[in-house]
């Protein structure tokens, strides 16, 4: 089974819209993390945002935030007020594992529009 | 600020040889990880390491070995590179401090196997 799946290849949005950007993860850990990742065209990953499973309020940056629900196993990320910078691959991921042992999983992307 | 640095964006190599990819982080970072990017396909974890000369495979350990013998070397080794190993690999690394949770990448090296 995938541990992390995002089933939108692509999307469009208009810019200065709200989007959403869904992923969800599989996992029996109780312990895990989950993040997300920026890809510009230029091909360095950014990291968004990070939500730990015993975290109880959704995280945010600035106009990202992540909605955890974790009865459904789901990490999407909302993106507020969308840019034209926002064009990017984003990637969903998952990192399980305690202490110095950890495995990181990710998603095969969305790839974003912002459209003027 | 964190850096990871990759030895090549860019590098072409012929069937059958073998080929070093390594991978240099200036943050004292325990774990370090070597990943290949396909499209539609996302990231895929190739092998991790936790410590120095520890080591562990990840989803997709066939054709490829690594090496770490300093801490802030991570080598990927492909012994015979062969046409489906082009892809771009990404070398990333990560505290594992509680306190801080992303791993940080490198800019990537994209590889074509002739």
């Amino acid at each position: 089974a995938q541990k992390i799946t995002q089933t939108q290849p692509g999307m469009f949005v208009q810019e200065k819209e709200a989007v959403t950007l869904d992923c969800t993860y599989d996992t029996s850990d109780q312990s895990y993390g989950l993040f997300w990742y920026k890809q510009p065209s230029s091909g360095e990953m950014i990291f968004l945002i990070y939500q730990g499973s015993y975290d109880e309020q959704n995280a945010t940056e600035g106009r990202y935030s992540l909605n955890f629900q974790k009865a459904k196993k789901s990490a999407n990320l909302v993106i507020s007020a969308s840019q034209l910078g926002d064009s990017a691959m984003y990637f969903c991921a998952m990192r399980e594992g305690r202490g110095n042992f950890n495995k990181f999983y990710f998603g095969s992307g969305t790839k974003l529009n912002v459209k003027p | 600020d964190v850096k990871v640095t990759q030895s090549s964006r860019y590098l072409v190599k012929r069937t059958g040889e073998k080929v070093f990819l390594e991978c240099v982080q200036d943050m004292d970072h325990e774990n370090m990880f070597w990943y290949r990017q396909d499209p539609g396909l996302g990231l895929r974890l190739i092998y991790f390491s936790y410590d120095v000369k520890m080591k562990e495979k990840g989803d997709i350990p066939e054709g490829y070995s690594v090496s770490r013998e300093k801490k802030e070397r991570f080598s990927l080794i492909l012994e015979s590179a062969s046409t489906n190993q082009t892809s771009m690999y990404l070398c990333a690394s990560r505290d594992t401090d509680p306190a801080y949770n992303e791993q940080f990448f490198g800019p990537g090296t994209r590889l074509t196997v002739l």
